[in-house]
């Protein structure tokens, strides 16, 4: 229960395309769930997040899309760019000062020109 | 600069030796984590300290231990029983209560 499902493993998309990044996730307990994005050799860093009680966040190319009832939640990046090749993880955790993050497998994204 | 510091970035030891990783941070955060990541697996959690003097296994903590005498430092020894333990070894930090999680740069140990 503690899960959560990433998908796909790797994708590569041309640039200028749209890349999604799907994650799916059993535990209801879970009320914040942030996307983290690593470069090759460094540590991931926080993306963007979201909370259920919104059902879509969007800064700037990269947005989240939130599906409460069916446990999902997506990450697209719009206009994708050779920059944002890397590797995207999502994530999930309850409240609580002892809840800790679970992380999804991450995906690899490769923006090709 | 405020931040989380990892060293050292590349780590080399010979199997049947302990070898301790370093993590310190000036964000004043309470709650510190080790992780470790391995190719496809995405990040693993080790320990966890909520704050000085106190620290949990997570999920994977066979074969490694942990201090935390100071709120700004919690380092990873990763001991010869540790079966497996090439891998890249990330330091997170947080506010204890808040859920945002901030991570260091990593060190990527080889054992060989």
């Amino acid at each position: 229960q503690q899960q959560v499902k990433q998908s796909p493993q790797s994708l590569i998309v041309q640039k200028g395309g749209i890349s999604i990044i799907n994650c799916a996730y059993e535990n209801t307990a879970f009320d914040y769930f942030p996307w983290y994005q690593q470069f090759p050799g460094k540590g991931p860093a926080l993306l963007i997040a979201i909370r259920p009680d919104v059902s879509e966040k969007k800064e700037g190319r990269f947005t989240i899309s939130f599906n409460k009832s069916a446990k999902q939640f997506s990450l697209h990046i719009m206009d994708s760019q050779p920059g944002d090749s890397a590797t995207y993880f999502c994530a999930a955790t309850p409240t609580g000062t002892a809840s800790k993050l679970t992380f999804g497998t991450g995906t690899r994204l490769q923006v090709t020109l | 600069d405020g931040g989380i510091t990892q060293s050292p970035k590349y780590l080399f030891r010979k199997e049947g030796q302990n070898v301790t990783l370093s993590c310190e941070q000036n964000l004043n955060h309470d709650a510190m984590y080790w992780y470790r990541q391995d190719p496809g697996q995405g990040l693993r959690l080790i320990y966890y300290s909520q704050i000085v003097n106190d620290f949990q296994k997570g999920d994977i903590a066979e074969g490694y231990s942990v201090s935390r005498e100071k709120k700004e430092s919690f380092p990873l020894t990763v001991t010869s029983a540790q079966k497996n333990p090439t891998a890249f070894y990330l330091c997170a930090s947080r506010i204890r209560g808040e859920q945002v999680e901030y991570f260091g740069p990593g060190t990527r140990l080889t054992v060989t």
